[in-house]
């Protein structure tokens, strides 16, 4: 069974401009869930999509949103960049999205705003 | 105060000792317990989940609940070198929202 993919896995861009991550969950996999990782703030939620519906939200900026697409796949995307968008983006696939249900990371997006 | 606190680390054992990693929460919503393992430039990997209070035990793994306490725990026995890492745990709402504790590093010295 193929884990979750994420594309691209590196990603340098400039201040200002915008970006797109992809993520394809676990076969199944109905939740997608984004994370932050930097090393001063850990692991910050992003939002969870649900049936393509966004069922839950973290505290970022309207600059951060996302989709997800009815074969589950989900994108991500940060428009006007900052030098502080920098991180590790992971998502996460569950099966169901409730809290039982274990989630699986992908390797992750690195990052770069210059 | 952050949803999920975990012990600040960092966290040193020899080789064979047991690691005790802890973990409060205070989303009375939380249903169950996560604990993953991130080795450095790698991703998140699950170890173990809970949601009952007690004991789970997996190999070398113990996973603890108290749902009273709000407190979850994770011990590690006969710690080995390839254990070092950073231990993050999270707890989830049946709502689909899991939220993490900044986590743990420990180092398993030989």
């Amino acid at each position: 069974k193929a884990g979750v993919t994420q594309t691209p896995r590196y990603l340098i861009k400039t201040r200002g401009q915008q970006v797109t991550l992809s993520c394809s969950p676990i076969s199944g996999h109905r939740s997608v869930s984004w994370y932050q990782q930097t090393p001063g703030q850990g692991l910050q939620f992003l939002f969870e999509y649900f049936s393509e519906t966004q069922r839950n939200k973290g505290n970022f900026p309207g600059r951060f949103s996302g989709r997800q697409f009815s074969n589950s796949r989900s994108e991500m995307n940060v428009s006007t960049l900052e030098l502080g968008d920098s991180a590790l983006y992971l998502c996460a696939s569950s099966f169901t999205g409730t809290g039982i249900s274990e989630a699986f990371f992908g390797q992750g997006t690195r990052l770069t705003v210059v | 105060q952050k949803e999920v606190e975990q012990n600040s680390g960092p966290l040193s054992v020899p080789e064979g000792a047991i690691a005790s990693l802890n973990c409060t929460y205070s989303d009375r919503g939380s249903q169950s317990f996560f604990w993953y393992r991130q080795y450095s430039g790698k991703s998140p990997e699950l170890i173990m989940f809970i949601y009952s209070n007690g004991d789970k035990e997996d190999g070398r793994f113990t996973a603890q609940l108290n749902k009273a306490s709000q407190y979850v725990s994770l011990l590690i026995r006969d710690s080995q070198p390839s254990d070092s890492a950073t231990y993050l745990c999270a707890g989830g709402t049946n709502a689909g929202k899991s939220t993490f504790g900044d986590g743990t590093t420990l180092t398993v010295k030989p």
